[in-house]
């Protein structure tokens, strides 16, 4: 089945510690996303990538840094850096600029 | 600016009590709209996707039409498992950002 995976589900972290999120799809899509959602908010964007090897800062990328070594895969570090990072994490890809897009189930993530 | 506005935030209906969500929206050169179900602590669904005023998707249920202006998602005699978050979406010209609303929080009670 093709599709979009994150990992893990829930992730605990402390203070200070940077974490990093795994995104991987198996769509052949070539544009990939992250966004941050909390509570009440609609998504907000926090970094795109169009093609391997490129990627674009979104609304709130401070604190936040991605690779996209692969086509596949679009790993999210949140660092010690930005300063409220509990929230639900989502990825997402697309086939290309007008399509609609596809979100994986979400991670967790509880800083303390 | 380019902007979502969803209304109402939350909306509470009686099984079989059919009505509409909005989506009003302000983008530069409207490139696609769409609607996705988001269940609690799960990533959004796509739902539907609209390219031009006048046209008009359908799913069970669920009806999505849109103007130069706002797009409706129809419910048609909910059942409780229609609720969800449902999230709108605009893409505008560029094609790779997409600007969410905050979406409507559905409620349908048996």
């Amino acid at each position: 089945d093709g599709g979009i995976t994150q990992s893990p589900k829930y992730l605990f972290r402390k203070e200070g510690q940077n974490v990093t999120l795994s995104c991987e799809q198996n769509l052949n899509h070539d544009a990939m996303y992250w966004y941050r959602q909390d509570p009440g908010q609609g998504l907000r964007l926090i970094y795109y990538s169009q093609i391997v090897n490129d990627f674009q800062k979104g609304d709130i990328a401070e604190g936040y840094s991605v690779s996209r070594e692969k086509k596949e895969s679009f790993p999210l570090t949140v660092t010690s850096a930005q300063k409220n990072p509990t929230a639900f994490y989502l990825c997402a890809s697309k086939k290309g600029p007008f399509y609609e897009q596809y979100f994986g189930p979400g991670t967790r993530l509880t800083v303390t | 600016e380019d902007q979502v506005t969803q209304s109402p935030e939350a909306l509470r209906l009686q099984e079989g009590e059919s009505s509409s969500l909005n989506c009003s929206y302000t983008v530069s050169g409207l490139r696609g709209l769409f609607w996705y179900r988001q269940d609690p602590g799960k990533g959004p669904e796509f739902l539907f996707t609209l390219y031009s005023a006048g046209e008009e998707k359908e799913k069970e249920r669920l009806k999505a039409t849109l103007t130069k202006k706002e797009s409706f998602l129809h419910i048609t005699a909910p059942k409780p498992e229609d609720s969800a978050t449902y999230l709108c979406a605009v893409q505008a010209v560029g094609g790779f950002k997409t600007i969410f609303g905050a979406g409507t929080r559905l409620f349908v009670k048996a």
